[in-house]
């Protein structure tokens, strides 16, 4: 059975600074997806960066990055620059590329931009 | 911007009742889910639908909950008989594609037994 691990539930940072977001799973599969998804209060989850497994380069998307280290099953996000409206709940999940039509989230990090 | 919209955004029930909840996904999209989260335990997978019917449900799905898209518009979750441990904030997803599809969710339903 595949698994997502957040061990933090609560981050903060100051605006301006990099923060960095743990992820952890566990599958015997070797093709699949990661995603990070951002929930901030009161609105729904979106998309935030998405990374194949069979691509070794690390995705990016503006100030957000990851670090995918494959055979240590790691997919951290990376924030640089924060600002306030980063504010939010941020979820790691999983889906296999066939088999499932199932996404498997973590528990969540709950992250608070100080100004 | 499409979304997804969800109705209610909070209901109360008491434990035995039936409950239904509403939701409109993306117009164009195939992939319909609804994923449910107690509170400040993980998001977990309940059901995927696809081409009119469940492609993929988790043992939480039982008896007690089923689903439909009865105009081609909306999809709704069931839950005949509530318990008090089904008190949660369901979320409903859809996708246009399978694997490399992001999943748009709704803001959720949250839904509390007593």
């Amino acid at each position: 059975a595949q698994t997502v691990t957040q061990s933090q539930p609560e981050m903060s940072v100051q605006e301006a600074e990099t923060v960095t977001l743990s992820c952890t799973y566990d599958t015997s599969e070797s093709n699949y997806y990661l995603f990070w998804y951002k929930q901030p209060p009161s609105r729904q989850m979106i998309l935030v960066i998405r990374q194949e497994a069979y691509k070794q380069q690390n995705a990016t998307e503006n100030r957000f990055s990851v670090n995918f280290q494959k055979a240590a099953k790691s997919f951290s996000l990376k924030i640089s620059d924060s600002q306030l409206g980063d504010t939010a709940m941020y979820f790691c999940a999983f889906t296999l590329t066939s088999g499932t039509y199932k996404y498997i989230f973590g528990t969540g990090t709950r992250l608070k931009v100080l100004a | 911007e499409p979304e997804v919209t969800q109705t209610p955004s909070h209901q109360v029930t008491q434990m035995g009742q039936e409950v239904i909840l509403h939701c409109v996904p993306i117009s164009n999209h195939l992939y319909f889910y609804w994923y449910r989260q107690i509170l400040g335990q993980k998001v977990e997978f309940l059901v995927s639908f696809y081409n009119n019917e469940i492609s993929e449900k988790s043992e939480i799905f039982d008896d007690q909950f089923s689903v439909e898209r009865p105009d081609g518009s909306n999809f709704t979750l069931k839950i005949r008989s509530t318990k008090l441990e089904d008190s949660a904030m369901y979320f409903c997803a859809s996708s246009s594609l399978r694997y490399t599809g992001e999943l748009f969710f709704g803001e959720g339903s949250r839904l509390t037994v007593l």
